[in-house]
């Protein structure tokens, strides 16, 4: 079975600081990893994916992850966050096996950005 | 291309009574998947269906069900609800082609269930 762990809770920035939100999973085989967005009364929306290639993805805007297959890992950054980046950041992965497409989160970590 | 679209938004229960919660998939997705969201569990996957057939289902009891229409659109059920129940029900689709192993899920809003 799948598993992720953030082991950020929650994080309190200001604004202009770098973000680095760590992701670690577990799995046997090939996994697909997403980081997704909540902002406060939204959605859950994509921020960037990573299937193969270039370890290093970037998404929408402005943040980028690297996939580190050594370490299990696929954390998130942005090099300055801005106040509009408060929200919960979920780290998920699935398995690429046909029929196991189910998402795996992690708990989120809760980013409040202070202006 | 509208996004995925649930209903409805809120809803409020009582113990013992049964929900249905509705979920429209992004046009050209043929397979939904459905969430529970709590503070204290996180995001958890309860089922997905394609084609009408229910094809993954999660760790949940036989109180939970859902089905899919033939033109994708999916209901979810829950009968004899319990204060547990109380949560956010997250809806997700994506193409589901089973060639295609990296198609990506996205979500709709989430129908917010309390249960009094």
């Amino acid at each position: 079975a799948q598993s992720v762990s953030q082991h950020n809770h929650h994080v309190i920035l200001s604004e202009a600081a770098s973000l680095e939100l760590g992701c670690n999973y577990s799995y046997g085989g090939t996994v697909n990893l997403f980081w997704y967005v909540q902002y406060p009364g939204q959605h859950l929306q994509l921020l960037l994916k990573y299937f193969s290639g270039d370890p290093l993805v970037k998404g929408i805007k402005g943040f980028e992850a690297e996939f580190i297959k050594s370490k299990f890992s696929f954390n998130l950054r942005k090099p300055s966050v801005q106040w509009s980046d408060t929200a919960e950041y979920f780290c998920a992965v699935n398995a690429r096996t046909t029929g196991r497409r189910a998402l795996t989160f992690g708990s989120g970590t809760r980013l409040q950005v202070q202006p | 291309k509208a996004g995925v679209t649930q209903t409805p938004r809120y809803l409020i229960k009582t113990r013992g009574q049964q929900v249905t919660l509705s979920c429209s998939p992004i046009s050209g997705h043929r397979s939904v998947s459905w969430y529970q969201q709590t503070p204290g569990q996180g995001l958890q996957f309860l089922f997905e269906y394609f084609s009408e057939t229910q094809r993954n289902k999660g760790n949940f009891p036989g109180r939970f069900s859902g089905r899919q229409f033939s033109n994708s659109r999916s209901e979810m059920n829950v009968s004899t609800l319990e204060l547990g129940d109380s949560a956010l029900y997250l809806c997700a689709s994506r193409v589901g082609l089973a060639t295609d192993r990296t198609d990506t899920q996205y979500f709709g809003p989430g129908t917010r269930l309390t249960v009094l």
